[in-house]
């Protein structure tokens, strides 16, 4: 079993719509989360942390469910230029692990 | 402007060659960490490096040998690459600081081992 699990997707959804991805973790010594974001194959890039108090920054939403060992990101109103793969990451210290990503294209 | 740039972006090579992927910020991170990212099998860590002369092995370390001497600098070595080392490799450096913990990454490094 993975340490970090995503449903690989594809999502295809229409603009405007709302779509939610998850993510479990194995280690639960874990101590950091997060939501990175790659577009076709450059650089990631940080989309969000993650709190067990929950976040929001406009559009999205980012959850973290210690007992239940979980992540979540909500995108509302999707647009066009959400299309991308969506990287769930954990890390313990220095370690960080990725999950494989969830694609997702938004289509007019 | 706060960067990670690596080196080269492309390197096709032959096995058994030595050959060192360059990476250097100008963020004054403590932390550094290589990736490699091959599909179907997302980023894995390699190595990384909580401070100068510290480093410690990722998920995936056979085959390949880090330093880091300097605090902005931190080169990946392969010291005979072989064709499973095919692949896109990143490096990162990472703010844990005021809160806030984000990795910056570079640009990629494409290797092609043949």
């Amino acid at each position: 079993r993975k340490e970090v699990e995503q449903d690989p997707g594809p999502f295809n959804v229409p603009e405007g719509a709302t779509v939610a991805f998850n993510c479990t973790y194995s280690n639960s010594a874990s101590q950091s989360f997060f939501w990175y974001r790659q577009d076709c194959r450059k650089e990631p890039k940080l989309l969000m942390s993650v709190y067990s108090s929950g976040n929001e920054d406009g559009r999205f939403t980012a959850q973290l469910n210690r007992a239940s060992q979980y992540i979540s990101l909500l995108i509302r109103d999707s647009k066009l230029s959400d299309s991308a793969t969506y990287l769930c990451v954990v890390t313990n210290a220095g370690k960080s692990t990725f999950g494989d990503g969830t694609t997702l294209t938004v289509k007019p | 402007e706060a960067q990670v740039t690596q080196n080269p972006r492309y390197l096709i090579t032959v096995t058994g060659k030595k050959l060192t992927v360059t990476c250097s910020q100008n963020m004054n991170h403590e932390y550094m960490s290589w990736y490699r990212q091959d599909p179907g099998l997302g980023l894995r860590q390699i190595y990384y490096s909580m401070n100068v002369e510290v480093t410690d092995k990722g998920d995936v370390p056979e085959g390949y040998k880090v330093s880091r001497k300097e605090k902005r600098n931190f080169p990946l070595i392969l010291e005979s690459p072989s064709p499973n080392q095919t692949s896109l490799y990143f490096c990162a450096s990472r703010m844990t600081s005021g809160g806030a913990d984000t990795q910056y990454f570079g640009p990629g490094t494409r290797l092609t081992v043949l």
